[in-house]
C-alpha cells in the first residue's frame, strides 16, 4: 500500500534551519509529485510548495520564497524539506503529500517543528 | 487570511444534515478549477475526502457529498455520526499569483451534538 513516512519530530533555535524527509513506498516514486503543507499550532493547512521527482523542478508559495528548498533521493525514494532561518511562527506540523492531479490523494504522517527562542 | 473562505463551525445532531461552504473568486474555483476536501480528525493527517467537487474516493460512505457552482462549492454530509466530528478542508488550484499554487480553506470544525 502507498506510504509517506516522515522523519521524527525536531527542536530547533531561532535562525537556524530544518531539513524533514518523507520516504515513499509502495509506489513509482517518480511518477507523482510531492507537496509539502504545513499546520501551525491550532490553525489551517498552508501550502508550501511541490517538487517533481522525476526531474526535480520544484515550485514554492511565494511566502517561502529564498527560505525553503525541496530535494530529492531517487535511490532512497525519498523526497525532503528544508526550511532556513527559522522563526517561532515556523512553529507546526509539516506534512507531505502525494498530489495526484490537483489534489493531495495520499498524506505523511506529519513531522513537528518546534522553534524556540 | 484564507483564499478560500469557510465557516468556523457548523454543528448538527446525529442523524441530521449539514453543509459546509468554501467561497473562492475568479482566479480559483470561479476560474474553472475543481474544489476538493478533506477530513481532519483530531491529532491525524488530512484525509481526502472528495476530489474534484463530486467524487469520493474508496472507502468514503456516501452520506458525504460534494457540489460547485460558480465561484462557491459545498461539502454535504447527510445522517450525521459521532465519528464524523472533524475538521474539514476544501481546497483548490489558484492562477491569479505571480507563483501559481495550490490554497486551502480556513477550515470548519464539525461539531456533532
Amino acid at each position: 500500500q502507498v506510504q509517506l513516512v516522515q522523519s521524527g519530530a525536531e527542536v530547533k533555535k531561532a535562525g537556524a534551519s530544518v531539513r524533514v524527509s518523507c520516504k515513499s513506498s509502495g509506489y513509482i516514486f517518480t511518477s507523482y509529485d510531492i507537496n509539502w503543507v504545513r499546520q501551525a499550532p491550532g490553525q489551517g493547512l498552508e501550502w508550501m510548495g511541490w517538487m517533481n521527482p522525476n526531474n526535480g523542478n520544484t515550485g514554492y508559495a511565494q511566502r517561502f520564497l529564498g527560505r525553503v528548498t525541496m530535494t530529492r533521493n531517487l535511490s532512497t525514494s525519498e523526497a525532503f524539506l528544508e526550511l532556513k532561518r527559522l522563526r517561532s511562527d515556523d512553529t507546526a506540523v509539516y506534512y507531505c503529500a502525494r498530489n495526484w492531479g490537483y489534489y493531495f490523494d495520499q498524506w505523511g504522517l506529519g513531522t513537528l517543528v518546534i522553534v524556540s527562542s | 487570511q484564507s483564499v478560500l473562505t469557510q465557516p468556523p463551525s457548523v454543528s448538527g445532531a446525529p442523524g441530521q444534515r449539514v453543509a459546509i461552504s468554501c467561497t473562492g473568486s475568479s482566479s480559483n474555483i470561479g476560474a474553472g478549477y475543481d474544489v476538493h476536501w478533506y477530513q481532519q480528525l483530531p491529532g491525524t493527517a488530512p484525509k481526502l475526502l472528495i476530489y474534484g467537487n463530486n467524487n469520493r474516493p474508496s472507502g468514503v460512505p456516501d452520506r458525504f457529498s460534494g457540489s460547485k457552482s460558480g465561484s462557491s462549492a459545498s461539502l454535504a454530509i447527510t445522517g450525521l455520526q459521532a465519528e464524523d466530528e472533524a475538521d474539514y478542508y476544501c481546497q483548490s488550484y489558484d492562477s491569479g499569483r505571480s507563483v501559481s499554487n495550490w490554497v486551502f480553506g480556513g477550515g470548519t470544525k464539525l461539531t456533532v451534538l
